[in-house]
This record gives structure tokens, sequence and C-alpha cells, in this order.
């Protein structure tokens, strides 16, 4: 079945510094990949997304890369603020559908 | 509303007890998820329904779970008999039609927190 594999489960960090997740996927026909960042006891919020025609997209100090060809993608988190501590969860949708498959979350710390 | 909104919060049960959560989806989506989350672990897909569709069931773990839904309205998670290993969180979450791509942003109700004793 499809499945999606993410790296590492858990990131530490000094304030400042950057931190990267990664992600890889089984379905060759995905297109599109969220990620989304669960603080403590909160609901699951999107922080960035890509589809399958772009290969990196960047909102301030975040981006997001993709390599189909790989099927990999990634998480990147620049000048890392206490804030930024969360778990972190990429997502893959499966071809023909609006099914999401969900990696097993990154619980990033960052220290100050 | 302004958002996914599930009841309970919380529930607490006894163990062989049946459960109905409830899901309520930001008016207009036509896609709803449920999705489980044990303590510390990753969000584990249970079901989808998308419009009139049938749904896809492929996620629930046994025939003690199933789950509803009205046109593009309220859903309802049923869990029967319920065991300890149910406990969790359990979050349903909703999206708008897609714009020709599939895949759209999902909106994360609060979820609720079941425990079996």
């Amino acid at each position: 079945g499809e499945n999606v594999e993410q790296h590492p489960s858990t990131l530490s960090v000094q304030e400042g510094d950057s931190a990267v997740i990664k992600c890889t996927y089984s379905d060759s026909a995905s297109n599109y990949f969220p990620w989304y960042k669960q603080e403590l006891g909160k609901r699951p919020q999107l922080i960035i997304d890509i589809r399958s025609n772009v290969g990196e997209k960047k909102d301030q100090r975040i981006a997001v890369t993709l390599n189909k060809t790989a099927k990999h993608f990634s998480l990147h988190i620049t000048e890392t603020q206490p804030e930024d501590s969360a778990v972190y969860f990429c997502a893959a949708s499966i071809t023909g559908t609006y099914k999401y498959i969900f990696g097993t979350g990154t619980r990033l710390k960052v220290l100050a | 509303g302004a958002g996914v909104s599930q009841s309970p919060s919380n529930k607490v049960t006894e163990k062989g007890k049946d459960v109905e959560l409830r899901c309520d989806p930001i008016s207009g989506h036509t896609a709803l998820y449920w999705y489980r989350q044990r303590l510390g672990q990753g969000l584990e897909f249970l079901i989808y329904f998308q419009g009139n569709s049938a749904p896809d069931k492929s996620g629930l773990p046994s025939d003690r779970f199933s789950a509803e839904r009205t046109g593009e309205s309220v859903s309802t998670l049923t869990i029967q008999r319920t065991q300890q290993e149910d406990s969790a969180v359990y979050l349903c979450a909703s999206s708008p039609p897609g714009t020709g791509f599939v895949g759209e942003k999902l909106f994360f109700g609060s979820g609720t927190q079941l425990s079996v004793l």
C-alpha cells in the first residue's frame, strides 16, 4: 500500500540554526505534498504545501523542496525560534483520490 | 461556523461500551476525513468521504469501527465494543472541492480524546 516515511523522529536545534525534515513517498503519481505543524495539545495546521509541478516553494523562514525522481520532499526552517517547537507532519496525496497519507511526525525542539 | 467542530472534546468510556463521535465540517467542504492519533504517534487514516461517492473505508482497523456522513454535512464515527487500544485522539478534517489539482488544504478539528478504561 501507499506509504510515507519521515525522518528524523526527533530533532533538537539551537535557536537561530536551521532545521531540515525529510520525507519519502511510495506512490510515484502523488501530486500534492502538504506539511502540518501540531503544537502541544492543538490541532494540526497547514504551514506550507507544494504541488508536483514545482520543485521548491518558500514562505518567509520555511521552504519545501520536492524531488519527484527520488520521490522525496523536505521541509527547511531557517533562523529557528522557540515558537517553532512542535511536531511536524508531512503528507502525500494518493493519486485519483482526496486521500492523504501522513508521515509519523518529527518532534522539533528549538533550544533557547 | 468558523472551523471544523468536533464533539465531544473528551470521552471516557468503559471497555465494551459503544461510543459515537461527531464532526461538523466547514460549510461547502465536500471532503471529510477521520484520522486517529495515538499518544506520541502520527496520524493514522481511518476513512474519508467525498461528496456523494462511496466512502473510502480502507483505513478502518476492524469491523467495530464505522462512519456515516449525510450528504456534505455532519459525520459520525462509531466504535462498538470499545477496547483499551482504541484510546486515542480522533481527528476530523474537511477540505474544499479541488480546483483542478487533486489535493487541497485540510482543516482539522480539535479532536475527541477517547479514553477506554
